[in-house]
């Protein structure tokens, strides 16, 4: 079946450093790849989001990129703060035999200040 | 403003009952979605609702079954429940349950089989 495969699980940081996150999708038919942020005992929320028509998107510290012959996409953080310290998720999104959003395992950022 | 809201937050249940959780999308959304999180895991598609029809189905066994209502908000069923759907069971909603639109998540309930 479709999955999305999501590393690192665990990212240490120092504060001001750069994050990436990786993920890689299965289902060709993925057209719609959010980020989304947990903090601990809290919903999850998106932070950004790509579609399939563009490469890369930025907003403010945070970026993803996409590469849909590959099929990875990626988030980016720079300049990393103690507040960016959640669970990061990577998603999929297709609507070809139905609405379908599959999502990695999550990514747990800690940032040391 | 208020978000997407669920009940119940926490509850217990032994093997074999049956659950029912409850969702009220943001206001003017007319799409729910359900997801089942197991601690250290990703959230896992189990439904999608739009206009009170089914449009998405994840692998989840016959014993799940939802339903959207005429004011949108949705109900998730689970029959002859096991250990293994212990989770924290999350609802999100959308405008018009495309699936390129940003979800809402709620805070979830958090089922507990023993």
């Amino acid at each position: 079946g479709e999955n999305v495969e999501q590393h690192p699980s665990t990212l240490s940081v120092q504060e001001g450093d750069s994050a990436v996150i990786k993920c890689t999708y299965s289902d060709s038919a993925s057209n719609y790849f959010p980020w989304y942020k947990q903090e601990l005992g809290k919903r999850p929320q998106l932070i950004i989001d790509i579609r399939s028509n563009v490469g890369e998107k930025k907003d403010q510290r945070i970026a993803v990129t996409l590469n849909k012959t590959a099929k990875h996409f990626s988030l980016h953080i720079t300049e990393t703060q103690p507040e960016d310290s959640a669970v990061y998720f990577c998603a999929a999104s297709s609507s070809t035999g139905g609405f379908k959003t599959i999502f990695g395992a999550g990514t747990r950022l800690f940032v040391k200040a | 403003d208020a978000g997407v809201t669920q009940s119940p937050t926490h509850l217990i249940k032994t093997r074999g009952q049956h659950v029912t959780l409850r969702c009220s999308p943001i206001s003017g959304h007319k799409s729910v979605s359900w997801y089942q999180q197991v601690l250290g895991q990703g959230p896992q598609f189990i439904f999608q609702y739009y206009e009170k029809e089914e449009r998405g189905r994840g692998n989840f066994p016959d014993r799940f079954s939802a339903r959207q209502f005429p004011n949108y908000s949705s109900e998730l069923n689970v029959n002859a429940l096991l250990l293994g759907d212990s989770a924290l069971y999350l609802c999100a909603s959308s405008q018009k349950g495309q699936h390129n639109e940003k979800l809402f998540f709620g805070s979830g309930t958090q089922l507990s089989v023993l």
